[in-house]
């Protein structure tokens, strides 16, 4: 079972470019989330999607963009990176309202020049 | 405000020496306390689940209990494979984290 799955592992970007980051999940799971951890500050959600069709914003939605595709896959993207949207991203997903703990893939390293 | 807050920020303890971390939340209409653990360069995973106040869970060497207003996860007789970083999670209608507590276990 490969569980969730993100790529690239590691991605570096110069200021102004873009890229989207892929999260995959085969757990059937309806919820997906995207986060971001950076030093003492804690994983913050940047983006979830409740359900297949849905998105809604987290506590830092501010220069991104998501897009659940399917039931299995949910993007995030960056449509002109900052440096300050250097971050590790995990992406994350849920079997919904009752089941409650969230299974994390193995992270983004991205970097911002 | 919803807040989760761990301490210690970083805990060092010898092999077999058995200690507690701690964590605060302030939320209502709580529905779940998480706790997870996080290995350097992985992603988090899931340790335990709390739903309700007086409720324990156990694993190996692990014991995670719950009151009104915090969380405490025992260590008890911890090897090193037990170092890293232990995250705690509370549930509303979102997660919100803590920052966690890097624990260090020296053989």
């Amino acid at each position: 079972n490969a569980g969730v799955t993100q790529t690239p592992k590691f991605q570096v970007l110069k200021t102004g470019q873009s890229m989207t980051l892929q999260c995959a999940q085969d757990m059937n799971h309806n919820s997906m989330y995207w986060y971001r951890q950076d030093p003492g500050m804690g994983l913050r959600l940047i983006y979830y999607s409740a359900s297949e069709g849905t998105t809604d914003k987290g506590e830092v939605p501010n220069g991104y963009n998501v897009s659940r595709l399917n039931k299995r896959e949910f993007s995030l993207r960056l449509e002109s990176a900052a440096p300050s949207q250097t971050s590790v991203y995990f992406c994350a997903s849920s079997g919904g309202r009752e089941t409650g703990e969230l299974f994390f893939g193995e992270g983004s390293r991205l970097t911002v020049l | 405000e919803d807040q989760v807050t761990q301490s210690p920020e970083a805990l060092r303890l010898q092999e077999g020496e058995s200690s507690s971390l701690n964590c605060s939340y302030t939320v209502s209409g709580l529905r779940g306390l998480f706790w997870y653990r996080q290995d350097p360069g992985k992603g988090p995973e899931f340790l335990f689940t709390l739903y309700s106040a007086g409720e324990e869970k156990e694993k190996e060497r692990l014991k995670a209990t719950l009151t009104k207003k915090e969380s405490f996860l025992h260590i008890t007789a911890p090897k090193p494979e037990d170092s890293a970083t232990y995250l705690c999670a509370v549930r509303r209608l979102k997660y919100i984290f803590g920052t966690g507590t890097r624990l260090k276990v020296l053989a």
